[in-house]
């Protein structure tokens, strides 16, 4: 079964702190993985994309890893800012169908507090 | 900034009603989603189409019914709202593939509540 487990499952910080977020998967066959920041009461918004060829994507303050091997990836949030506070999804798309699937984790719920 | 939009942001109904999520983009995009995603909770996909005329149900069983006479608009129709229905409601596209990689663009969604 297809699945993107993510931990944990919420997260406070100070700001300025760094912080590590994990995803795990199972899907297959693999064609990407990416990460989402979610505000409250908002559709996601992308943050990084990566192919399996890929090991590392930055984005400003934010860095993703993947280890296609292991099936896990991890996103790297450097000098944590207020504006951060949000949940981080991490979706997974497969290359065994037309459509493409996207499978989503649960997302972590990260929060910054001054 | 995606192109893609959503009305309304948030709706209260009364139990019964009929009701109409719109979805619009800008972007050409043939394929076109809409999940479901509670507080807290994953997204899980309620419908889909491939483009014009194409509609499917996705894995999680939904009331609701779509429409995609246009490329650009994916309305979504509940024909009778019950409390059960309240929720957040994504609309998504996605760009064709690029060398496997999937492109998908999120609205702001619409926040659901029934009465």
């Amino acid at each position: 079964k297809n699945q993107v487990e993510q931990s944990p499952q919420s997260l406070i910080i100070l700001e300025g702190k760094n912080c590590t977020l994990q995803c795990n998967y199972t899907v297959s066959p693999f064609s990407n993985l990416r990460w989402y920041k979610q505000d409250t009461g908002r559709g996601p918004v992308s943050l990084t994309i990566m192919t399996f060829s890929e090991n590392t994507k930055s984005n400003g303050r934010y860095t993703a890893t993947l280890d296609a091997d292991t099936k896990q990836s991890s996103l790297h949030i450097t000098a944590s800012q207020l504006s951060d506070s949000a949940s981080y999804i991490c979706v997974v798309s497969d290359r065994g169908s037309t459509l493409g699937r996207l499978y989503f984790g649960r997302g972590t719920q990260l929060t910054v507090w001054p | 900034e995606a192109d893609i939009y959503q009305t309304p942001r948030y709706l209260v109904i009364g139990t019964g009603k009929k009701i109409t999520l719109e979805c619009s983009q800008t972007m050409g995009h043939d394929k076109m989603y809409w999940y479901q995603q509670d507080p807290g909770m994953e997204l899980h996909l309620i419908h889909y189409s491939y483009g014009v005329n194409s509609t499917e149900k996705g894995d999680l069983s939904s009331e609701s019914t779509v429409s995609r006479i246009r490329t650009e608009h994916f309305p979504l129709t509940l024909e009778s709202a019950r409390p059960s229905h309240t929720s957040q409601y994504l609309c998504a596209s996605s760009a064709p593939p690029d060398r496997g990689n999937v492109e998908a663009f999120f609205g702001q969604g619409t926040r659901l509540t029934v009465v």
